[in-house]
């Protein structure tokens, strides 16, 4: 099973900065990697697959890059609707897995 | 509009069972594999089982292989995950899930339900 691990687990960022999280796989998952964003009482939501592909209707302020085990989710500018839990999740091999989770939060 | 509507959840005994339904519109059902997601409120989210587009090929979690039966009815455009044997450790909201794309492997979920929680309780 692939591990997926991130950090760091609570990132505290102001509105208009940039904020950078990462995702580490235990194996490579080549670029088979995506993230999604999760606010409170809501289900998860496509926001980047294919390591760096944004998914659709998502805003150009959100970018990916990695492959292998290394990869980054940037968000260039965070609007208040920016707010929210972030898993990045493996689909390279069975089981899927996914990261624990970033939670950005308002500094 | 794509659409996933659980139904189903409750609180049910250890031990106990417990059929859950995700009813699909907006997109042709029967061309999509598709998955049961589960969450514990306020921790991660864990990959439980998948079915592949004509329901001939599944696959499971090791913590839930044996004890779960994923099914899906394409002429009714449902997805099922039957739940045995339940545990307090299953208790979490159950998600179905898409596939991004038809006719290929790997791939990510792109439209997820609302989720319906599943308490094992006594």
């Amino acid at each position: 099973e692939r591990v997926m691990t991130q950090s760091p687990a609570t990132l505290s960022v102001s509105p208009g900065e940039r904020a950078t999280l990462s995702c580490r796989a235990s194996q490579s998952v080549s670029i088979n990697l995506a993230w999604y964003q999760q606010k409170p009482g809501q289900a998860p939501r496509l926001l980047i697959y294919g390591a760096s592909t944004r998914a659709t209707g998502i805003p150009a302020r959100f970018s990916g890059s990695g492959s292998g085990t290394e990869f980054t989710l940037t968000i260039s500018s965070l609007q208040s609707e920016d707010f929210a839990v972030y898993y990045c999740q493996q689909y390279n091999n069975w089981p899927r897995t996914f990261g624990p989770g970033t939670k950005v939060d308002i500094k | 509009e794509v659409q996933l509507v659980e139904s189903g959840g409750g609180l049910v005994q250890p031990g106990g069972s417990l059929r859950l339904s995700c009813a699909a519109s907006g997109f042709t059902f029967n061309s999509y594999w598709m998955h049961w997601v589960r969450q514990v409120p306020g921790k991660g989210l864990l990959w439980v089982s998948r079915i592949n587009n004509d329901g001939s090929s599944t696959d499971y979690a090791d913590s839930v292989k044996g004890r779960f039966t994923i099914s899906r009815d394409n002429a009714k455009n449902t997805l099922y995950l039957q739940m045995s044997s339940l545990r307090a450790e299953d208790t979490a909201v159950y998600y179905c899930a898409r596939d991004l794309l038809t006719g290929y492997q790997l791939l990510p979920f792109d439209y997820w339900g609302q989720g319906t929680l599943v308490t094992v309780s006594s």
